[in-house]
């Protein structure tokens, strides 16, 4: 079944740092997602991706938060001058469009969980 | 503000029994609403919902969304022990490229 990847699965840095999250949808959806759920909380909707740009972003996902599909398969999030608060998992998911232009489910990668130290 | 609210916060029940998940909502603009269970990392997907009173059903689970009143339930007949997840109810919302999800209910089924 095809399914979502997230890469990686944990990763540590430092408070300042840059990160790249990355995520392969599946192959042949068109929207894709991002969301984080920090440790105890709620999944918050970050940020959605269309036809190569931005369609919906929440106030959560300011300057600091970046999102790009540099080669067609890849959907990666860059959070730039991380700071603690960012510590959460991050999930990447995607979805594709039935017949009669219907935007079907999402499917939900594993998740990556950032520890900023 | 929009928000998705679900109730309880969390259920503790023994296997065989019952459970309703409750999930309302207040967004602007709806599209569907959605039910996940989350176990260890990833949600994942149960039901999509987009009109009133059409029950969905998938073995020991159903849900049913009401649009005049704004909310869903999630029912789970017979628990297992595996049934015992977090639930997450989540509302598409605006252009449709906008998803809030509720806190979760997390239920743990006890043998």
């Amino acid at each position: 079944e095809p399914e979502v990847t997230q890469t990686p699965s944990h990763q540590v840095t430092q408070m300042g740092q840059e990160v790249i999250l990355r995520c392969v949808p599946i192959s042949n959806h068109l929207y894709f997602y991002w969301y984080r759920q920090i440790l105890g909380q709620k999944v918050e909707f970050l940020v959605s991706f269309y036809n190569n740009e931005i369609s919906e972003k929440s106030e959560i996902f300011d300057d600091q938060f970046s999102v790009e599909r540099p080669d067609g398969s890849n959907f990666t999030l860059k959070i730039r001058s991380t700071k603690l608060e960012d510590s959460a998992m991050y999930f990447c998911a995607s979805s594709g469009r039935l017949a009669g232009g219907v935007k079907n489910i999402q499917y939900f990668g594993a998740g990556t969980r950032l520890s900023v130290l | 503000e929009d928000k998705v609210v679900q109730s309880p916060l969390s259920l503790v029940v023994h296997e065989g029994d019952t459970v309703t998940l409750n999930c309302s909502y207040e967004v602007t603009n709806f599209r569907s609403l959605l039910w996940y269970k989350q176990e260890k990392k990833a949600p994942t997907f149960l039901f999509m919902l987009t009109s009133s009173g059409i029950e969905k059903k998938s073995g020991r689970l159903s849900s049913i969304l009401d649009k005049k009143e704004l909310f869903s339930i999630l029912n789970i007949t017979a628990t297992q022990t595996g049934d015992s997840a977090i639930y997450l109810c989540a509302v598409e919302a605006l252009g449709g490229n906008q998803f809030y999800f509720g806190t979760g209910t997390s239920l743990t089924v006890i043998p």
